[in-house]
This record gives structure tokens, C-alpha cells and sequence, in this order.
């Protein structure tokens, strides 16, 4: 069953934070995190592993709850180039990617 | 070195026609996977292979898609008698390993298939 994110769109100012949760109806033992900008292919952003550790990458964390089966994006002073659609995807043999976020950042 | 190729960028074919898309993983990566990304929707899981096991199908969405990986490199997804739901992008990507937690996947560019 698909992942399902929150919220599914947000507009953001340059310098501004926002949070990106992604929840599964599955057991959670990790949890992808990909970025998606305008025409191009998904890249990757991060893993995040059962135990609740916390991976970052520039201003961008990401948090793993085992146990609500969720994980949530933090991306704090937001930047241009974060503009773009966050996927989360349960890690296992096969990645099944959530709803998505849509994620804009206006000057 | 080189990330994921795919071919053709972009292919344009007449409902019931079929079509080959391909795939070059990135060298020494096991795991190849397909994904299907409808206009402004998110990425549907097709299909995937690991080394010499038999693929996961579970994805394929009917019995017109199929896909296969020679010597372990190089895919081709085929879609048989094409439809206009199939228009879509088509992403590949590839891994290392045996689909281990921590992989992370590479994404070709992708294929735009417009089925008219």
C-alpha cells in the first residue's frame, strides 16, 4: 500500500521552514527519501534507519518513528533549489514511493 | 562514470502499436527497477531485478507490459499492443546489491511515451 504524505502541497519563502511527514499502513525498518524537480528523475536525498537515528544532508533532516510506522522531512531555512516534489518510500527489496509533497520556494 | 542511461528520450507510437524502452544501468549495479510516473502523479512500481533471480512482476500493471535484463546489465521494458493510459514517463534505476536497506537508487532520465 502506497505511502501517504502531508502535506501534499506547500509554498514556502526563501529562509522558511517546513516539515514533510510521510506515513505507512506497513511495518517501517527504513525509510527513503527522494527529491524530484520539474522534468527531471527522482534523486536521492537520504536513509533513515529503524532506531529513530536522524540523517541529514545540508539543512535537510529527516526523522524515523519505528513504532507509528511514520518519518517526517524537516528542511529548515529553505532555499530556492529545495523547490520540488519529496517522495518518501518504505526501504526494502522494492521501493513503493509515497503520494508526494509539492514543495515551492518563492524569493 | 556514467549514471543510468535510457532510450529513447521521447517516443511517440499509434495506440496498438507495440514499443521497446530501454535501459543501461549503472555498471557493477545489481538491482535494476522500472517505475511509471503519469503526468503530475507519483512514481508506480513495475518491476524489478536482482542478479540471477526470477523478477518481482508484482508491479505490471496488465499482461501487454513485460520485461526482461540480459547478462544481468542492459533491460528492455516492452509494452504490447499500446493504449493511451500507457502514455507516461518511464524512469529505471538501478542499485547496488540485493536491495539492501541502505541502497540508494539511481534514476535514468527517463522515457516520455505518448501513445496517440
Amino acid at each position: 500500500q502506497q505511502p501517504v504524505q502531508s502535506p501534499q502541497a506547500v509554498i514556502l519563502r526563501e529562509g522558511e521552514d517546513a516539515v514533510i511527514n510521510c506515513s505507512s499502513s506497513k511495518a517501517l525498518y527504513s525509510v527513503h527519501w527522494y527529491r524530484q524537480k520539474h522534468g527531471e528523475a527522482p534523486v536521492f536525498l537520504m536513509i533513515l534507519l529503524k532506531g529513530g537515528e536522524q540523517k541529514g544532508h545540508e539543512k535537510i533532516s529527516a526523522s524515523f518513528n519505528e513504532k507509528k510506522q511514520q518519518s517526517s522531512l524537516y528542511l529548515t531555512a529553505s532555499q530556492l533549489s529545495y523547490s520540488g516534489t519529496y517522495f518518501c518510500a518504505p526501504g526494502g527489496n522494492k521501493l513503493i514511493f509515497g503520494t508526494g509533497t509539492l514543495l515551492a520556494v518563492q524569493p | 562514470g556514467a549514471g543510468v542511461s535510457q532510450s529513447p528520450s521521447n517516443k511517440v507510437t499509434e495506440k496498438g502499436k507495440d514499443v521497446e524502452l530501454r535501459c543501461d544501468p549503472i555498471s557493477g549495479h545489481t538491482a535494476l527497477y522500472w517505475y511509471r510516473q503519469s503526468l503530475g502523479q507519483g512514481l508506480e512500481f513495475l518491476i524489478y531485478f536482482q542478479g540471477n533471480s526470477a523478477p518481482d512482476k508484482s508491479g505490471l500493471p496488465s499482461d501487454r507490459f513485460s520485461a526482461e535484463r540480459t547478462g544481468g546489465s542492459v533491460s528492455t521494458l516492452t509494452i504490447q499492443r499500446t493504449q493511451q493510459e500507457d502514455s507516461a514517463v518511464y524512469l529505471c534505476a538501478s542499485s547496488w546489491s540485493r536491495g539492501e536497506i541502505r541502497n540508494e537508487q539511481f534514476f535514468g532520465p527517463g522515457t516520455r511515451l505518448t501513445v496517440l
